[in-house]
């Protein structure tokens, strides 16, 4: 069985610096994909990036990247020049092939951006 | 688009009773999902469909039934409501060719 696991209940971050935010996984499927979630207070889920296993360069999308370390099976999110907006819940998700790629939830990071 | 939408927002039943979550999606998704997110843990899996007809059990199926009779309608039947059900529920689909799920609004349901 697939295992998501995020360490860090809560962080804070100090506005305009970088966050990592951590995510290690544990699956013996070798075709998966990575994802991660922003939860805002409004509750809704919001898809932020994701990486494939078999992608060789970190995902990207504006200010988000994902350090894909597949040795040490971790997919770290970091946020640069963090936003008062970035206060959120952020899970890392995970979807392997032979479950349809339905998606296993890390239990989330609180991630609060301080003025 | 309408994208996925779920009904009710928020819902109030009492132990013993039945009710029906609806989820719809006008995207043509080939793949559609129930979970459930209770406070401090993530998104758990309920059921899953990867069409029309087709339906599988997830991590946390017990007390739950779902059927998928088109492809926009993926409703989520609870048999008989206890308050460990009370959650917020999410329905989520994607297409088969690709990876991103587009996830609904959610539903907050308390079993009292």
């Amino acid at each position: 069985a697939q295992k998501i696991t995020q360490t860090q209940p809560g962080m804070f971050v100090q506005e305009k610096e970088a966050v990592t935010l951590d995510c290690t996984y544990d699956t013996s499927d070798p075709s998966y994909g990575l994802f991660w979630y922003k939860q805002p207070s409004s509750g809704e889920m919001i898809f932020l990036i994701y990486q494939g296993s078999y992608d060789q360069q970190n995902a990207t999308e504006g200010r988000y990247s994902l350090n894909f370390q597949k040795a040490r099976k971790s997919a770290n999110l970091v946020i640069s020049a963090s936003q008062l907006g970035d206060s959120a819940m952020y899970f890392c998700a995970m979807g392997i092939s032979g479950s349809a790629r339905q998606l296993t939830f890390g239990s989330g990071t609180q991630l609060t951006v301080l003025p | 688009n309408a994208g996925v939408t779920q009904t009710p927002k928020f819902q109030v039943l009492k132990t013993g009773q039945s009710m029906t979550l609806q989820c719809a999606q006008d995207m043509n998704h080939e793949y559609m999902s129930w979970y459930r997110q209770d406070p401090g843990m993530g998104l758990r899996l309920i059921h899953y469909s990867v069409g029309a007809g087709i339906t599988d059990q997830g991590e946390v199926p017990n007390g739950y039934n779902v059927s998928r009779s088109t492809t926009e309608d993926f409703p989520l039947r609870l048999l008989s409501a206890a308050p460990s059900q009370t959650s917020v529920y999410f329905c989520a689909s994607r297409k088969r060719s690709s990876y991103g799920y587009t996830f609904g609004s959610g539903t907050r349901l308390t079993v009292v």
